[in-house]
C-alpha cells in the first residue's frame, strides 16, 4: 500500500472548518483513500473514504485532487469532541475485505474554544 | 450498523497468567478480523490477521505461540495472551469488515495491564 504524509499536529477554533491535508503521491489506481480518527483511549472510528471523486457524509467531506496525489478531510464545523488523532490511509479496494490497514503517525487535531 | 465489540474493556493480571480478549461483530459477518496493538503515544501496529476456520497470519516479530488467535465463527475472534509479562501491557484493538465491503470497523479496544 502507498505511504501517506500528514502534518503531526493542527489547531482549529471551535465552530470553524478544520481542513486536514494528506499527501499520497505514490498512490496506485486501485487504491482508495480512507480516513479514520482515534479519540483518546478508544478504537479508531471510520470517517469517510473515496477513490477519485469528492465524497461527503454526515461527518465530513473528502476532497481528492485530480491527480489523486493528495487529499483533504474537511470537518465543516469543528467541535471540542472532534479533538482526536486523524489517520489518512491508502489501501487497495475492490471488495476484498481481507486487505489490512497500515497506520502512520496521523495528525493530532486540537479544537480550541 | 457495522458495530464491533470487545470484551473485556480493561483487564489487570499478574505476570505469568493468560488473558483472553474477545472481538465480536454484532450486526454483520466477518470472514476476516484483524488484531492491532498500540503502545502509549504510538500508532496502531497490526499483529495478525484472523481468518475464520483457518490459522491466523502473524506479522513479522509477533510470536504466534504467545498471542493465540482463534476465529471459530463468522462473528467471533479471540486473542489469548499467554504467560503475560509487563512488556505485554498495551491497548489491544480488533477490527472487522463486512464481507461485502472494504471498510474496516474497529472495536473499542482492551487495555491490558500486566503487573
Amino acid at each position: 500500500d502507498a505511504k501517506t504524509t500528514q502534518p503531526p499536529s493542527m489547531d482549529c477554533a471551535e465552530g470553524r472548518a478544520a481542513n486536514l491535508p494528506c499527501n499520497h503521491s505514490t498512490i496506485s489506481g486501485n487504491e482508495y483513500v480512507y480516513w479514520y480518527r482515534q479519540i483518546h483511549s478508544q478504537g479508531p472510528q471510520y470517517i469517510i473514504h473515496g477513490l477519485k471523486n469528492n465524497e461527503t457524509n454526515e461527518m465530513a467531506s473528502l476532497i481528492i485532487t485530480e491527480d489523486r496525489k493528495s487529499s483533504t478531510l474537511i470537518l465543516p464545523h469543528a467541535t471540542l469532541r472532534d479533538t482526536a488523532v486523524y489517520y489518512c490511509i491508502v489501501r487497495v479496494g475492490g471488495g476484498n475485505a481481507g486487505n489490512m490497514l497500515t497506520f502512520g503517525g496521523g495528525t493530532r487535531l486540537m479544537v480550541k474554544p | 450498523g457495522a458495530v464491533v465489540s470487545q470484551h473485556p474493556s480493561r483487564v489487570i493480571c499478574k505476570s505469568g497468567t493468560s488473558v483472553k480478549i474477545e472481538c465480536r461483530s454484532l450486526d454483520f459477518q466477518a470472514t476476516t478480523m484483524f488484531w492491532y496493538r498500540q503502545f502509549p503515544k504510538q500508532s496502531l501496529m497490526l499483529m495478525a490477521t484472523s481468518n475464520e476456520g483457518s490459522k491466523a497470519t502473524y506479522e513479522q516479530g509477533v510470536e504466534k505461540d504467545k498471542f493465540l488467535i482463534n476465529h471459530a465463527s463468522l462473528t467471533l475472534s479471540t486473542l489469548t495472551v499467554t504467560s503475560a509479562h509487563p512488556e505485554d501491557s498495551s491497548f489491544y484493538i480488533c477490527s472487522a469488515s463486512p464481507d461485502v465491503t472494504d471498510t474496516q470497523y474497529f472495536g473499542p479496544g482492551t487495555r491490558l495491564t500486566v503487573l
